[in-house]
This record gives structure tokens, C-alpha cells and sequence, in this order.
């Protein structure tokens, strides 16, 4: 039972390059989450999706794109990536009322 | 709309004392509060949660926390720190009907041997 999991763990990017940050569990969760960490921020949702098919904006969803894949699975795509975008991703996954996170990805953009 | 106030940054305790890490919210409705904490380099790692009922809940560690609703706060607490304990340590609100938590600016708690 590995709970939630992301790759890759670090990533450098170029300006304007895009990726996809992947997330999945194995709790069996309707509910997945993306947010980001900056520092003195604390974590600021990015995109949410309550159950499978459905995905919804949070807080700060300019940039970014999001695919719940099937149940486990819910990626994070940056088209066209910007150097505000340097954060660390946190995936995490509910049954509610509680969230588990997942180790994180550390995205630097040059 | 939600909010969480962690007032501040950094707490230090010398270890064996007796630890507070403060937290106050804003919700409509009932609250559920949460604590995690991040050791550096990792993820969150969830501690301890109020819904309803009793004011003090038990979590990991050794850790509680006091729901205090005219006050509205959520204050982490410790009998006895660890030079172990120190990590950020985020609080966090949701209201019943919404799926979304809304979390703290985290205060790094720094224990001295």
C-alpha cells in the first residue's frame, strides 16, 4: 500500500517547455487533489476533482491543466511553463473529511 | 469564505517543555480542522483532525490539539517536545459541505536539545 505517489520528484525546466507532474493512489479515493508550496504561502490549491470524470478550478489555476485519468490517477500539465511556476506540487487524495499528500515534485523553471 | 490564521512564523521550545503552536479560523458553518506536518523534503503528513464532539483531540506523536469555538481556535499542543518535533506544521479548515481545505501559512517549530 504505497498511498499517494507522484513522479518525477524533481524536474528543471526551460521557459516555454511543458510537462506533465503524475499522481496516483491506491486508496481507492473519490477525491484527488494538485496544490502548490511556496514559501511563507503555505499550500494553495490549484485544481481539485471530486470524483472521477469531474474537475474543478481552486485557487490558483492559471497556467496549468489537469486530466483525471480513471479513479487512481489525476495528472497536472504545464503547457507553457513560466519561472513563477518554480514551486514544489503536492498531490493529495481524500475520502473525506481527511487529505493525504503525496512526497511532492520540486519544479524549477529557467 | 474560509481562512486560517497561523500567527506565527517560528515557534522555539527548548526540549521537554511543554509546546503550543497557535491556530485561529474563519468558516461558515461547523468546522473541520486539521493538522499536518512537513519534515523537510517530504510531504504533508496529516496529525490530527477535529469534527465534532470532544474539544481536545488526540493525534500522532503525542499530539493534541484544543477546539476552543468562541475562540475560534485550534491550537497544536505538546506536553513534552522532541528535538525530533521540529518540522513546519500546517493548520487547516474546511466547513461540512465543502471539499476543499484551506490551509495556514505553517509555523516552523524548532526544538533545542
Amino acid at each position: 500500500n504505497a498511498g499517494v505517489t507522484q513522479t518525477p520528484k524533481f524536474q528543471v525546466l526551460k521557459t516555454g517547455q511543458s510537462m506533465t507532474l503524475q499522481c496516483a493512489q491506491d486508496m481507492n479515493h473519490n477525491s484527488m487533489y494538485w496544490y502548490r508550496q511556496d514559501p511563507g504561502m503555505g499550500l494553495r490549491l490549484i485544481y481539485y476533482s471530486a470524483s472521477e470524470g469531474t474537475t474543478d478550478k481552486g485557487e490558483v489555476p492559471n497556467g496549468y491543466n489537469v486530466s483525471r485519468l480513471n479513479k487512481r490517477e489525476f495528472s497536472l500539465r504545464l503547457e507553457s511553463a513560466a519561472p513563477s511556476q518554480t514551486s514544489v506540487y503536492f498531490c493529495a487524495s481524500s475520502e473525506a473529511p481527511t487529505q493525504y499528500f503525496g512526497p511532492g515534485t520540486r519544479l524549477t523553471v529557467l | 469564505a474560509q481562512s486560517v490564521a497561523q500567527p506565527e512564523d517560528q515557534v522555539n521550545v527548548a526540549e521537554g517543555n511543554p509546546l503550543t503552536v497557535k491556530c485561529t479560523y474563519s468558516v461558515s458553518g461547523n468546522p473541520y480542522l486539521f493538522w499536518y506536518v512537513q519534515y523537510p523534503n517530504r510531504g504533508l503528513q496529516f496529525l490530527l483532525k477535529y469534527i465534532t464532539g470532544d474539544n481536545l483531540v488526540k493525534g500522532s506523536y503525542g499530539f493534541e490539539a484544543e477546539f476552543n469555538k468562541s475562540q475560534t481556535s485550534f491550537h497544536l499542543k505538546k506536553p513534552s517536545a522532541l528535538v525530533s518535533d521540529s518540522a513546519l506544521y500546517f493548520c487547516a479548515v474546511r466547513n461540512t459541505g465543502f471539499q476543499k481545505l484551506v490551509f495556514g501559512t505553517g509555523t516552523r517549530l524548532l526544538v533545542s536539545p
